[in-house]
Formats: C-alpha cells, structure tokens, sequence
C-alpha cells in the first residue's frame, strides 16, 4: 500500500536560518507531489506542485523553494526563513489520475 | 473563476443529532469533489469523494455527502454525531482548467464541535 512520510513533526528555527522539509512517498510511482502551508489552523494553500523530477511548478511568490531530485521525494526549503513562514506545512500527493489527495501527517514550523 | 465555499466557520451539534456542513462550489464542467477531515496538528484524511454516478455518495466513519449539480453544492452529512467527529472539515473540488489543472482547490474549513 501506498505511504507517505513527512518530517520532521515539528520544528523550531531563528528568523535567518535555513529550511529544510523533506516529503517521501512508497508504494507508487510518477506521483503528482504537493506543499501546502496551513495558517492559524484553517485554510490551505497550495504553495508547490510537482508532475516529475525536476519539474516544479510555484503557485505564489515567497521566500521558499521547493525540488524534487527523485521520483518520490519532495523537498521544501528556504534560505533564510522570515517570521511570516511560521504555520503548518502539508505534503501531498496524487495519482496520475489525480483521483484522491493523500496527505502527511505534517511539520509544525515556527519561526522565532 | 475556480472556488470551493465554505460558509460557516463553525457548526455546533449535539451528540446523537444530525449535523449538515455546508460547501458550494464553482467550476466549469463536470466536477470532481471530496471532503476531508483534520484533527489537530494532523495531516487530511481523506472522507469521500464524489466523481460521477449516485448523488448521495457514503464515505468513512458514517458520513456522506449529497452532490447537487443545480444549486453546486455538496453537503457533507451525518444521520447521528459523535463526540469524536469533533474536528476541522474541508471540502475541495478539482480544477479542471488553466495552470493549475488537476490540483485540488481547498475551501477555509469548517469547525465541527460536537458536544455531549
């Protein structure tokens, strides 16, 4: 069956410092690869997107990036993190047919 | 343009009633939409979905949801609620055109508070 991990669960960083989330799913291949930021616990917003190796596709300007070196991972990073970059980041992923949404369990990231 | 709504940021039940949270959608064609729970500081877990076929589609945990293509709703239901529903809803519907085809279109949510 298919399964995706997401860490780390929670994460404490100095306003300046680097990122690094890292996302990775077993059990399937080719599959569409997501970020999502979730703030003040409510709603989403799709940050990356993902059909391929190398291909990644950024749904709003910000001071995060994301890759995708393999098949099933997905990489969120940041060079130097802001205060605004606090919140509850959500990896994802589909199948090609983009039939259902699986999700991480997700990284509480708060900037200080 | 594409958009998924959530009206009510709260909905409060009591145990054994029915509860209804409400979602409305905008998107061309035929569209495809789920729902999804959150429970705090957890990931989405997938509820149901609804692609094509029977309106009232049933999902986990005792819900279902009823699409209804004249008034683009797709209401999330259950007949006799728990305590243990108590959490945060998400409706969400496929974008079917432009750059972000395929990528799922998230409503606010809902909070569900469901009270002994």
């Amino acid at each position: 069956s298919q399964t995706i991990h997401q860490w780390p669960a929670t994460l404490v960083q100095p306003v300046g410092s680097p990122l690094s989330l890292e996302c990775t799913v077993e059990g399937t291949s080719n599959p569409n690869l997501y970020w999502y930021r979730q703030a003040a616990g409510r709603g989403l917003q799709l940050l990356f997107y993902s059909v391929g190796i190398g291909q990644i596709s950024s749904e709003v300007p910000q001071n995060l990036s994301a890759s995708r070196p393999q098949d099933r991972q997905f990489i969120l990073s940041s060079k130097k993190l802001l205060l605004s970059d606090s919140g509850f980041y959500l990896c994802a992923w589909t199948d090609r047919g983009w039939t259902e949404a699986f999700f991480g369990q997700g990284t509480r990231l708060t900037v200080v | 343009a594409q958009s998924v709504a959530q009206p009510e940021d709260q909905v409060n039940v009591a145990e054994g009633n029915p509860l209804t949270v409400k979602c409305t959608y905008s998107v061309s064609g035929n569209p495809y939409l789920f729902w999804y729970v959150q429970y705090p500081n957890r990931g989405l877990q997938f509820l149901l979905k609804y692609i094509t076929g029977d309106n009232l589609v049933k999902g986990s945990y005792g819900f279902e949801a009823e699409f209804n293509k004249s008034q683009t709703s797709f209401h999330l239901k259950k007949p006799s609620a728990l305590v243990s529903d108590s959490a945060l809803y998400f409706c969400a519907v496929r974008a079917n055109y432009g750059g972000s085809q395929g990528n799922l279109i998230f409503g606010k949510g809902t909070k569900l508070s469901v009270k002994p």
